[in-house]
């Protein structure tokens, strides 16, 4: 099934950045498309963005276009979001979450890290 | 975007109980459909993919069942374990997106 480990969050002034990071291990990496989803406090989920498995291919949400960039790392088995421009209502909890099969696109997500909460106050 | 609208928001239940939790989907989303459950402080957990197909390891007390634009999660006998919120989830465009939750709650 895979483990995920999230990391790279914490306190940022609006209008700051962070770059977050999540280390996979007991799968191949390369074989599945990733994604990020969010978690605002008390809320649901958002789907924020998803890569291939090769990463040619990427996917965001409009809530984020032009501020996040999802990226990968196949030989070092992590994945990453880097987040510019961060505003108040980006304050989450993080996850990561592994595609259940495919490697092209992100459908099902059957493994998820721990998550990362990312605060934006000043 | 495809909207997910899940009901009821919250639901009260004893164990034993059988529970059934809606998504609307809209647009329809053919059978491309998955359930989460997320206890507190917990990450999200895949019960349910393409929209009636059990993921490994989850009792069968669970069942998915729908097409298009309506579909249902089913826990057959409530557990003491199932007190959680569940999500529905599209799959057939992006943004991928999630329904709003349900939570379970022990009456």
């Amino acid at each position: 099934e895979g483990q995920l480990l999230e990391s790279g969050g914490g306190l940022v002034q609006p209008g700051g950045s962070l770059r977050l990071s999540c280390a996979a291990s007991g799968f191949t990496f390369s074989r599945y498309a990733m994604s990020w989803v969010r978690q605002a406090p008390g809320k649901g989920l958002e789907w924020l963005s998803g890569i291939s498995g090769y990463g040619d291919s990427t996917y965001l949400a409009d809530s984020v276009r032009g501020r996040f960039t999802i990226s990968r790392d196949n030989s070092k088995d992590t994945l990453y979001l880097q987040m510019n421009g961060l505003r108040g209502e980006d304050t989450a909890i993080y996850y990561c979450a592994k595609d259940r099969l495919s490697r092209n696109y992100p459908y099902y997500f059957d493994s998820w890290g721990q998550g990362t909460l990312v605060t934006v106050s000043s | 975007d495809i909207q997910m609208t899940q009901s009821p928001s919250s639901v009260s239940a004893s164990v034993g109980d059988r529970v059934t939790i809606t998504c609307r989907a809209s647009p329809g989303t053919s059978t491309w459909l998955a359930w989460y459950q997320q206890k507190p402080g917990k990450a999200p957990k895949l019960l349910i993919y393409a929209a009636s197909s059990l993921e490994s390891g989850v009792p069968s007390r669970f069942s998915g069942s729908g097409s298009g634009t309506e579909f249902t999660l089913t826990i057959s006998s409530l557990q003491p374990e199932d007190f959680a919120t569940y999500f529905c989830q599209q799959a057939n465009s992006f943004p991928r997106t999630f329904g709003g939750g349900t939570k379970v709650e022990i009456k």
